[in-house]
Parts: C-alpha cells; sequence; structure tokens
C-alpha cells in the first residue's frame, strides 16, 4: 500500500494559464474524489469517480474545471483559464468500494495563482 | 446552519490530560462520521470512523456517536505534543460518496 500519490505539489502559475493535476489511488481502491481546501477551511467535495464513470459533481466546478479518469485508474483535474479564487490545496482521496469505506487523502496539490 | 459544525478553538490541553473534540451535523440522514487529523501545510490523515451510536476505541483516541442528538466527538487520552494539529470531522449520508466536513477545531498540546 504506496498510498495516495499527487503530483505535482505545488503549482504557480499566472492567471488565466491552464493547469493539469494528477492522482494515482491506493491500487485496490476504485473511488477516487478530488476535493479543495482552502485556509481555514475544511475540504470541499468537487467530485467523484467509480472506476471510469463520474458519479456526481459539485455545483463548485464550473465548466472551466474538468476530470477525467479514462481507464479506472490514475485521474487527472484540469483548471481551465485560471482566476486568483482558484487559488488553493487541491485534495485526492480514495476508497474502496463499499459503501461509506473511509477516504484516504494524498498529500496535495497546492496552486497558487500570481 | 452549517451542515457540519466543530468549534474552530484553538483549544489548548496540558500534557497528559485528555482533549475533547466536538462536532454537530444537521442533517438527519448522515450515516458516517470521520476523524482526520491535519497537520499544518500537511493533507488530512484517517484518524477514527464510526457508524453506530456508542463508543468506539482504538488506542488512546475514543470516538463517540449520538445520532438522536447529532453529536459526534473525539477523545484524545494523554494527549502528546505530537497530537497538536487541527481536527477535522466529517459526514456523509446513505449512498452519498462525499465528504461535508466542518472547518475543524486546533488542538495544542501544552508541554
Amino acid at each position: 500500500d504506496t498510498g495516495v500519490s499527487q503530483n505535482p505539489r505545488h503549482k504557480i502559475t499566472k492567471r488565466g494559464q491552464n493547469v493539469t493535476f494528477r492522482c494515482d489511488p491506493i491500487s485496490e481502491h476504485n473511488r477516487l474524489y478530488w476535493y479543495r481546501q482552502t485556509l481555514g477551511q475544511g475540504p470541499e467535495f468537487l467530485t467523484y469517480f467509480q472506476n471510469e464513470a463520474q458519479l456526481e459533481k459539485s455545483r463548485l466546478l464550473s465548466d472551466r474545471f474538468s476530470a477525467e479518469r479514462p481507464k479506472g485508474s490514475f485521474s487527472t483535474l484540469e483548471i481551465q483559464r485560471t482566476e486568483q479564487g482558484d487559488s488553493a490545496m487541491y485534495l485526492c482521496a480514495s476508497s474502496l468500494g463499499s459503501v461509506n469505506q473511509p477516504q484516504h487523502f494524498g498529500d496535495g496539490t497546492r496552486l497558487s495563482i500570481l | 446552519q452549517k451542515e457540519v459544525e466543530q468549534n474552530s478553538g484553538p483549544l489548548s490541553v496540558p500534557e497528559g490530560a485528555i482533549a475533547s473534540l466536538n462536532c454537530t451535523y444537521s442533517d438527519r440522514g448522515s450515516q458516517s462520521f470521520f476523524w482526520y487529523r491535519q497537520y499544518s501545510g500537511k493533507s488530512p490523515e484517517l484518524i477514527m470512523f464510526i457508524y453506530s451510536n456508542g463508543d468506539k476505541e482504538d488506542g488512546r483516541f475514543t470516538a463517540q456517536l449520538n445520532k438522536a442528538s447529532q453529536y459526534v466527538s473525539l477523545l484524545i487520552r494523554d494527549s502528546q505534543p505530537s497530537d497538536s494539529a487541527t481536527y477535522l470531522c466529517a459526514v456523509n449520508n446513505f449512498g452519498n460518496e462525499k465528504l461535508t466536513f466542518g472547518t475543524g477545531t486546533r488542538l495544542t498540546i501544552i508541554p
């Protein structure tokens, strides 16, 4: 069990640029989740996948955000035309496929928009 | 009313004492309850989870759930300086896989 892996750990970019983050879940976990966390707040749910199917998206996920999990293994989260308000920690978590299984988080990708 | 509420703290507890962290939730449909520990600049780390009313113990940690009062708590016995962190309470509903988090309680253990 190597844990949830996220890359990059830090991303600094100029406003208006596109960014893409990658998440590799724990190998036997078929559920994968994306959350966003800003300073002083708890993580907020963005979206989740069961295998390759994206089953739920938060209204926080504007049309500038897109997430994929093409082969049911790793996932990518892309933000197009970044804005200052996108600055946050983007967290990926994974869990087993049974109902209400605990979610285990990766180290996150910290995004800073200049 | 927030879905999951926690006192933001800071909560200061002497080393060796019991730290008590509390969380209330608004949705009576909530089924599963999780406590995560988050060190500054790090990601949340699962500490405990509980599904049924009552107490669940794991080492120095005890989770307590009272669904009638919509209340879940985490007790940390024999508090250590390494327990100093923000503790996040999270809940989800049956069939709804997203976790809803509180804002966290910052705990400081005083040597």
